[in-house]
This record gives C-alpha cells, sequence and structure tokens, in this order.
C-alpha cells in the first residue's frame, strides 16, 4: 500500500529565510507520480507540481524547486527567501499507476513571519 | 485548465436532517471523480471513489449508508450526508479525473465546509 510521510508538522520562518518541507513515501509500485499541493487558510487546494516516477530530475519555479530522489525515496520541497503569502498547509500526495487514488502525507503547516 | 466547482460553498444544517453536495467538472468529462474529507489541522483522507453509472467505492470505515454517492452523469457527482450529526462537520473536498487529454491528473474543487448543530 502506498504511503507519504511529512514528518514536521510545523514549521515558522522568519521572511525572506529559505525553508525545506520534507515528503518520503512508499509504494511497490514503479510507476507513480507524486505531488506537493498548497492549501491556504480558504481551503482550497493549489496545485504546485507533479512529478513521475521515471523522471528524477530536480524542478525549479521561481522560489520554488523540488528535490526528488529515489534512492531515499523523498520528495522535497524548497521555498528560497520566504514570504509571508507562503503560510499555508503544504501536502505532498503519492498517486500509483495501477490505483485510481490519491494519498495524501499529513501536512505540514508553515508559518513566515514578516 | 481543467476546473471543478463544488456547491455549496459551506452549508449549516441542524442534527438529523441530509446533506446534498455536488461536484461538477466545468469544461471536461470525468469517469471517475473522488470524495475525501479533512478534519481540522488533519489531511485528507479519501473516502470514496465514484465512477460514472456505476457504484461508488468506499474506503474502509466510511459507511456507505450514510454517505451517499451518486454519478450519474460525466459531468457531475453528488454526496449526500444522511442524517447528518455533529460529527459529521467537516471539510469534504472532490476532484475529478481528466481523461487523456490531461494526462489522467485529478483537479480538486474548492472543498464544501459542513458544520452540524
Amino acid at each position: 500500500a502506498q504511503k507519504v510521510t511529512q514528518a514536521q508538522t510545523e514549521i515558522s520562518v522568519v521572511e525572506k529565510e529559505d525553508v525545506t518541507l520534507d515528503c518520503v513515501y512508499e509504494t511497490r509500485d514503479t510507476t507513480y507520480y507524486l505531488f506537493w499541493y498548497k492549501q491556504p487558510p480558504s481551503g482550497e487546494l493549489v496545485f504546485l507540481i507533479r512529478r513521475n516516477s521515471f523522471d528524477e530530475q530536480n524542478e525549479i519555479s521561481g522560489r520554488y524547486s523540488w528535490n526528488f530522489q529515489k534512492s531515499t525515496s523523498s520528495f522535497n520541497f524548497t521555498i528560497t527567501a520566504s514570504q509571508v503569502v507562503d503560510s499555508a498547509v503544504y501536502f505532498c500526495a503519492l498517486s500509483e499507476a495501477g490505483n485510481n487514488d490519491m494519498r495524501f502525507g499529513a501536512g505540514t503547516r508553515l508559518t513566515v513571519k514578516p | 485548465g481543467a476546473v471543478v466547482s463544488q456547491h455549496p460553498s459551506r452549508v449549516i444544517c441542524k442534527s438529523g436532517t441530509s446533506v446534498k453536495i455536488e461536484c461538477r467538472s466545468l469544461d471536461f468529462q470525468a469517469t471517475t471523480m473522488f470524495w475525501y474529507r479533512q478534519f481540522p489541522k488533519q489531511s485528507l483522507m479519501l473516502m470514496a471513489t465514484s465512477n460514472e453509472g456505476s457504484k461508488a467505492t468506499y474506503e474502509q470505515g466510511v459507511e456507505k449508508d450514510k454517505f451517499l454517492i451518486n454519478h450519474a452523469s460525466l459531468t457531475l457527482s453528488t454526496l449526500t450526508v444522511t442524517s447528518a450529526h455533529p460529527e459529521d462537520s467537516s471539510f469534504y473536498i472532490c476532484s475529478a479525473r481528466g481523461g487523456t487529454t490531461y494526462h489522467n491528473e485529478q483537479f480538486f474543487g474548492p472543498g464544501t465546509r459542513l458544520t452540524v448543530l
């Protein structure tokens, strides 16, 4: 069965600091997809990234970057020069190719203080 | 991009009443939709998978007689919480699976916050 672990429950940083959110996953499938979502106080999930298991290339999008390492089953997310607007709960999720559903980690609540 | 809507966004009801939540894929057809529940400060938990024209598949521990799911068309799935009680108060989120055009990705609705008094 697939499983996603986000060990960091809450993180608090000061604006302009860099912060890394950890995500470790478990799956028996060789084909799977990893996701990161942002959930602001409004509750609506905001899609950030999707990565398939055959693409280990790291991704950078503005202040956001992702480090996918199959050797350690990790898909970590880094925010560079954090801003107050980055404050939210961030979820890592896993979807196996053979399954319909998506499994979410427990989430990490990020607070960026001015 | 693919858009999924939910209605209502918020609902408050009395204990014992039934509440219906709609999930619509606005610009694509979705043969599969999913319903998640999120309690305060917790993660999203999958409740059920809904396939158009067939019965929903419920996750272990989810009462199918309490959470009725209907997926009568390729763009609409409904979740009815029957005889709601305060412990059913939660944030309900649906998602719709896009077809090959969208690489079978899931697109999430904005959620419905249910409060049962």
